[in-house]
């Protein structure tokens, strides 16, 4: 399967512990994005990588997310001391950006449960 | 500002089509998205269209842009009960290429 993929698929976890998210993008894909979806929401942006650098950072993202990409490949979403407010889905998408026509193909999302 | 609105649900018979429709903001967006939530699942890109274009046919899917009024709509022809899915439009923001999605339009088919 050449598609994004995401681990874990499900979370659950205790408020105030951390977490760690993994996504692999599609191989060769030099954009990395990531968006989280709550209940009966559309998905929101949280940041997004090009390569290595993270380009962006939505007002979204609190200083308790972080996220990297360290070698340009496979990226991981951390939330520190988490809270209940951060039940949601998390999704990665890829894209071969490269400026004009940009598909993202999404991944099939971490399902986070904060009790 | 960023903002797409989009109906919340649509309820249809099998073999009727349905038009969804979706409002944005963003003037400045280049391409325009319909993706397709199946419960429990992530996002599957089912067509997209150029500012550019007014028209997009693609199978039984046709978008329509009437970019004056920042109006989208997809339109499914024959839709199926297979089709029962949550459906958002988004826009391409101008910098840095992120996604704005509208919160999704839940299409019922029903037989």
């Amino acid at each position: 399967d050449t598609g994004v993929s995401q681990d874990p698929r499900h979370k659950i976890t205790k408020r105030g512990q951390n977490v760690t998210f993994r996504c692999d993008p599609i191989s060769e894909h030099n954009r990395l994005y990531w968006y989280r979806q709550t209940l009966g929401q559309g998905p929101e942006f949280l940041t997004y990588f090009q390569n290595e650098a993270q380009l962006e950072k939505s007002r979204l993202l609190s200083d308790r997310f972080s996220a990297e990409r360290p070698k340009g490949s496979f990226s991981t979403l951390e939330i520190q001391r988490t809270e209940q407010g951060d039940s949601a889905m998390y999704l990665c998408a890829s894209s071969s950006g490269t400026g004009g026509l940009e598909t993202q193909y999404f991944g099939p999302g971490t399902r986070l449960l904060v009790l | 500002g960023e903002d797409v609105e989009q109906s919340l649900f649509l309820s249809v018979r099998e073999g009727d089509s349905s038009v969804i429709n979706c409002t944005y903001t963003d003037s400045s967006s280049t391409y325009l998205y319909w993706y397709k939530q199946e419960p429990g699942a992530g996002l599957q890109l089912l067509t997209y269209i150029f500012s550019n274009m007014d028209m997009k046919q693609d199978q039984r899917l046709t978008v329509l842009l009437n970019k004056k009024d920042k109006h989208l709509s997809l339109r499914i022809a024959d839709t199926q009960t297979g089709d029962s899915a949550i459906y958002f439009c988004a826009e391409r923001y101008n910098q840095g290429g992120k996604l704005i999605f509208g919160q999704g339009t839940e299409l019922s088919v029903k037989p």
